[in-house]
């Protein structure tokens, strides 16, 4: 079975700067490793995925996330953040045996001007 | 259709009444996920449809949960005796076979409210 920890709930940050929401994992087998947006009153989107290959990972609107195995972990960057980047973010596993995704909690990312 | 559907987009009812919502996945995705989206709980898996496989319902919290999917295409979760607690966003997925690598494509989801 996998689980995901997304620690942080709410991440506040001013328009411009760089941030980092946190993910990681448990899994006893390999792993395939997402990351999901939902804007306000949206459903949600694919951002970027891992499976196999290169560990950093790239998305749409400029976002990458780099996975390591080591520290099993998954987080998502973006150098540079814009109002419009406002939404919750989802992290999400699932193993290499089964179709099934486990989403984390949700990390709510608040641009501020 | 061009995506997922999910109906009604609302929905209230009260307490101790039977709901149905409906999922109308994407035409050719044969994998069909059921979710719940609870304020801080991030997305609860319920069940999962694939093909003609018997369905994965670990997720579904109690007997009084339950879904079909008919002829691989539309499905519907059904919930008996409502209660407080099941109030929340459902959100229905389809994926092809294969699913995350695919990555899901995600209805808009019904919103729940028992009164």
């Amino acid at each position: 079975a996998q689980s995901v920890t997304q620690l942080d709930s709410q991440v506040p940050v001013f328009e411009e700067a760089p941030v980092e929401l946190r993910c990681n994992y448990s899994s006893s087998v390999s792993v395939y490793l997402f990351w999901y947006v939902q804007y306000p009153n949206q459903g949600l989107q694919l951002l970027l995925k891992y499976l196999s290959g290169s560990t950093l990972v790239k998305g749409i609107n400029g976002f990458e996330a780099e996975f390591n195995k080591s520290q099993t972990s998954f987080h998502l960057r973006k150098p540079s953040v814009h109002i419009s980047d406002t939404a919750e973010y989802f992290c999400a596993v699932s193993g290499v045996d089964t179709d099934k995704l486990i989403f984390g909690t949700g990390t709510r990312l608040q641009v501020f001007p | 259709g061009a995506g997922v559907s999910q109906s009604p987009s609302n929905k209230v009812t009260e307490k101790g009444k039977d709901v149905e919502l409906r999922c109308d996945p994407i035409s050719g995705h044969t994998a069909l996920y059921w979710y719940r989206q609870s304020l801080g709980q991030g997305l609860e898996f319920l069940i999962y449809f694939q093909g003609n496989s018997a369905p994965d319902k670990s997720g579904l919290p109690s007997d009084r949960f339950s879904a079909e999917r008919t002829g691989g295409s539309v499905s519907t979760l059904t919930i008996q005796r409502t209660q407080q607690e099941d109030s929340a966003v459902y959100l229905c997925a389809s994926s092809l076979p294969g699913g995350p690598n695919y990555g899901y494509t995600f209805g808009s989801g019904t919103r729940l409210t028992v009164v």
